[in-house]
């Protein structure tokens, strides 16, 4: 079947624009998470979704930073006034349903460069 | 709080010798531990976990990890490694839901 996409792939913009970054989970999993991996460094959790609900939203760094997945199933994430320090790849993953020994699996990523 | 440390950001490793690349976790429970490979321009693959029915759990592409609680340890090992194994390796703890990850380890592997 079908794994996590993420689209677009790649993402340049200007400092101080909107983006907005679009995860497409493993059917059937309640789970959805959003990491930020920057360059040297393992990827670091923004925000936890079960179901509709974010479940821990404790590692968005500011409040430019909002993610939704209003029917359970497709998430967005939502950067406001980018920074050139948000430049980073954003990976999405699911599970099944979201218990803490569950495999997470995870999307490509989505590569933002903000210039 | 929970914290995950790899040690050796890089490691190169002739074809058809061992593979070890090292990982040590802290946390006040009981860890949930993986490992991921990440190839170029792809997302991460999982290789193997430990959820405390044994210790020596054996992963994909010949890949093996041993948890030692005494150690604070989960290494990954392969005792012959690939061309085809040259990648990024992240050790991650998922004991409290979301996985916390190491900095990884970029594995070189020469001819």
């Amino acid at each position: 079947g079908a794994g996590v996409s993420q689209t677009p792939s790649n993402k340049v913009t200007e400092k101080g624009k909107y983006v907005e970054l679009r995860c497409d989970p493993i059917s059937g999993h309640t789970a959805l998470y959003w990491y930020r991996q920057s360059l040297g460094q393992g990827p670091e959790f923004l925000i936890y979704f079960q179901g509709t609900g974010a479940a821990d939203d404790s590692g968005l760094p500011n409040d430019r930073f909002f993610a939704v997945r209003p029917e359970g199933s497709v998430s967005t994430l939502k950067i406001q006034r980018t920074e050139r320090g948000d430049s980073a790849v954003y990976l999405c993953a699911s599970s099944l349903s979201g218990g803490y020994q569950e495999t997470q699996y995870f999307g490509p990523g989505t590569r933002l460069l903000v210039l | 709080a929970q914290s995950v440390t790899q040690l050796g950001s890089h490691v190169s490793v002739s074809e058809g010798a061992l593979v070890l690349l090292r990982c040590n976790y802290s946390s006040s429970v009981p860890p949930y531990l993986f490992w991921y490979v990440q190839y170029p321009n792809q997302g991460l693959q999982l290789l193997l976990k430990y959820t405390s029915a044994a210790t020596l759990v054996k992963g994909i592409n010949g890949f093996e990890a041993e948890f030692k609680k005494s150690e604070t340890s989960f290494h990954l090992t392969k005792p012959s490694a690939h061309m085809s194994d040259a990648a990024e390796y992240f050790c991650a703890d998922g004991g409290s839901e979301k996985l916390v990850f190491g900095k990884g380890t970029k594995l070189t592997v020469n001819p």
